[in-house]
């Protein structure tokens, strides 16, 4: 199973483009990157999936570069609704339907 | 509102004490998971059902839990001799196949 490293932290300011980088070395060929977004006493929200190069929505994008060992989630002109952890996964669908969670990015956004 | 459901938001007990948790999926959804998750952590996979049948359960999953889900719709999740290690949040998602998971608000567990 592909584990993923990210920052355990992050702060921003209201109005800034957030980027947050996964490493996922081990990622196989079949698996997909997926982030999830999580508020305090909520369950984590999808945000984006991705298999490589760039993916948009109305939320946020994603780059995959061609070797696929990493990907960036990118958050545009954050507000201050944005804080949350955000977590990066590999390999959806490919681990007999779990979700494997590491600890996520705790982002922090001020006024 | 028809996303994933679960009920009770909050629930407190004595240690010892059974409780069983419900959780309602999004309608058509084949798929329903139940995950854990404590403080500064990431949720964690317990089990997960595809309709009636329960494909998998971690090892994190004592002789204590047990989970259910009779029609293939809903399902239960009850906690027997439950101890104070058992305080966390439990988290419902569900998915069509291996399709993204949508996850409901969850139940917190408090044991004293």
């Amino acid at each position: 199973l592909a584990k993923t490293t990210q920052p355990i932290s992050m702060d921003s300011y209201e109005g800034q483009e957030v980027n947050i980088t996964c490493s996922h070395n081990n990622i196989a060929t079949n698996d997909y990157i997926t982030w999830y977004q999580q508020f305090p006493s909520q369950g984590p929200r999808f945000i984006i999936q991705g298999y490589k190069t760039k993916v948009t929505n109305e939320v946020a994008s994603l780059f995959i570069p061609a070797d696929r060992k990493s990907s960036t989630l990118s958050l545009p002109r954050v507000s201050l609704s944005d804080t949350a952890v955000y977590y990066c996964l590999v390999g959806v669908g490919n681990q007999g339907g779990k979700l494997i969670f590491g600890q996520g990015t705790e982002l922090s956004v001020k006024p | 509102d028809t996303g994933v459901s679960q009920n009770p938001r909050h629930k407190i007990t004595k240690r010892g004490q059974n409780v069983t948790f419900r959780c309602d999926p999004i309608s058509e959804h084949n798929r329903l998971y139940w995950y854990r998750q404590t403080l500064g952590q990431g949720p964690e996979f317990l089990t997960y059902f595809q309709n009636e049948a329960q494909l998998e359960k971690s090892r994190l999953l004592s002789d204590r839990f047990s989970a259910e889900r009779p029609k293939g719709s809903f399902s239960t999740l009850e906690i027997q001799r439950t101890e104070q290690g058992d305080s966390a949040m439990y988290l419902c998602a569900s998915s069509l196949l291996s399709d993204t998971q949508y996850f409901g608000p969850g139940t917190r567990l408090t044991v004293l």
